[in-house]
């Protein structure tokens, strides 16, 4: 079975401060691992996801996200918050091939707030 | 990327009724996902809907309380039925296009009273 933790419900942070939102995740062989965020009343974006290759996934508005096997996490990184960064981040797990479920289980979500 | 039109946005419904929400995507897709996020919580899995075959349900989910259909490659539907309040929530279809990636409805949301 697949799942994600997102062992922190709210962090904040200072605008102009760097910003780190954990997620560690279980699945059996390779995942595949997304990050989503939900601002108030309004549907998922997609920010950002990790199929293979570099370790250091680049997605929008500035995100990134690290991959890191041995610890099984996939961290949401920002070098610089804005008030505007703050939202409900979910990060998410697909069990990769040769599964072909496509089932996309998600973490119970961080709610980050950031500060003037 | 695909496009998924979700209908009703919204709705207010007495307990003991039915709602069916029903998903449209611009393109044929084998599955299609079925997603509830109760006030303040997480997105949960209810069940994936494959065209022409029964859909399958996580576990916690029952087809007497959530049926799916899924007549073809472009449309599905969920019917929430026998609702009360403990129902009130968003739900969410989303289907899985290329290189893995996932487009998502705009959401129902759903009050019972």
């Amino acid at each position: 079975a697949q799942s994600v933790a997102q062992p922190e419900d709210q962090v904040n942070v200072a605008e102009g401060n760097p910003l780190t939102v954990k997620c560690t995740y279980s699945v059996s062989g390779n995942p595949y691992l997304f990050w989503y965020v939900q601002y108030p009343n309004r549907g998922l974006q997609f920010l950002l996801k990790y199929i293979t290759g570099d370790n250091l996934v680049k997605g929008s508005y500035g995100f990134e996200a690290e991959f890191n096997k041995s610890q099984t996490s996939f961290h949401l990184k920002k070098p610089s918050a804005l008030v505007s960064d703050s939202a409900l981040y979910f990060c998410a797990v697909r069990q990769g091939l040769p599964s072909n479920t496509g089932k996309l289980i998600f973490g119970q979500g961080t709610t980050l707030q950031v500060k003037p | 990327s695909a496009v998924i039109s979700q209908k009703p946005s919204r709705d207010i419904c007495q307990r003991g009724t039915s709602l069916t929400i029903q998903c449209q995507v611009d393109s044929q897709v084998t599955m299609m996902f079925w997603y509830r996020q109760q006030p303040g919580q997480s997105l949960t899995l209810i069940a994936t809907a494959n065209q022409g075959s029964e859909a399958t349900y996580e576990s916690g989910f029952v087809i007497d309380k959530f049926p799916i259909s899924r007549p073809n490659l472009t449309f599905s539907t969920l019917t929430v039925s026998n609702m009360s309040p403990e129902d009130s929530s968003i739900y969410l279809c989303s289907v899985e296009i290329s290189v893995y990636g996932y487009t998502f409805g705009s959401g129902t949301r759903l009050t019972v009273v």
